[in-house]
C-alpha cells in the first residue's frame, strides 16, 4: 500500500508562473519530508526538506508547505523556469527508519 | 571531489545470470541504500545499511543480495531469483536524513 502519494502524474506551467506540486501521506508518524528533482537517466537531486515541527521552509525559489492535520505537503516554485522541467519526487519517513517515495510528478515549464 | 559513483551506467545480462551492480561513495556517509525505479512508479527500497557489516531488507528485497564490508562500498547482486530484474537501479548514501543519489545503472535482462 502506497504510503506516499503524488496524485498528479504531470503538470504544465508557463514560464514565470507558480508551479505547485502536491504530495499526500498516510502515516502520521512521519516526521521528516524531502523533495527531490530528477532528470531522465540520472539520480534524483535533493531540493528541500521540512521537519514536522515546521509548517514552511523556504530556499530561494522553492518553498515547501506542510499541513500535518491533512497529511499533505506541497512544493511551490516561483517563478518557474524552463530548467525546472523534470520529475519531482516527495519522500516521507521518520528518524531511524526508511523513507518512502511518491510516484513522482513530471513538471513541464513552457517558455 | 566527493560523490557517489555507480558503474556501469548501462548493463545487459542474459536471463538466469547473476549480476552485481557497483556503488561507491567517498562522502564518509554511514548509511547507504539501494532503490529500484520502474516506469510510472516511485523509488522502491531494496536494501539499506546503516553501518558496516550490517544491512536490512527494504520493501522488495526478494531476489537481491547485498554486502557492506567497507564503509565506502555497497554492491547489489541481482540474482536469477529476481523475476523482473530489468529496471533502473539507484544507490544513495546519507549521514543525516537527506539522501544523496548516484547516477543510476540501467539493467536490461535479455
Amino acid at each position: 500500500d502506497q504510503q506516499v502519494k503524488q496524485n498528479s502524474p504531470s503538470l504544465s506551467v508557463q514560464e514565470g508562473r507558480i508551479s505547485i506540486l502536491n504530495c499526500d501521506y498516510t502515516n502520521s508518524m512521519f516526521d521528516y519530508f524531502l523533495w527531490y528533482k530528477k532528470y531522465p537517466a540520472e539520480g534524483p537531486t535533493f531540493l528541500i526538506s521540512i521537519s514536522s515541527i515546521k509548517d514552511k521552509n523556504e530556499d530561494g525559489r522553492f518553498t515547501v508547505f506542510l499541513n500535518k492535520s491533512a497529511k499533505h505537503l506541497s512544493l511551490h516554485i516561483v517563478p518557474s523556469q524552463p530548467g525546472d522541467s523534470a520529475v519531482y519526487f516527495c519522500a516521507a519517513g521518520y528518524t531511524g527508519n526508511q523513507f518512502y517515495f511518491g510516484t513522482g510528478t513530471s513538471l513541464t515549464v513552457i517558455p | 571531489d566527493g560523490g557517489i559513483t555507480q558503474s556501469p551506467k548501462y548493463l545487459f545480462r542474459k536471463e538466469g545470470q547473476n549480476v552485481t551492480l557497483s556503488c561507491e561513495q567517498n562522502l564518509n556517509h554511514d548509511a547507504m541504500y539501494w532503490y529500484r525505479q520502474d516506469p510510472g512508479q516511485g523509488l522502491r527500497l531494496i536494501y539499506y545499511s546503516q553501518i558496516v557489516n550490517d544491512f536490512q531488507k527494504g520493501d522488495i528485497a526478494e531476489g537481491y543480495s547485498v554486502s557492506r564490508e567497507k564503509k565506502e562500498s555497497f554492491p547489489l547482486t541481482v540474482t536469477s531469483a529476481q523475476k523482473n530484474p530489468t529496471a533502473f537501479y539507484l544507490c544513495a548514501s546519507s549521514i543525516s536524513l537527506e539522501q544523496f543519489f548516484g547516477p543510476g545503472t540501467r539493467l536490461t535482462v535479455l
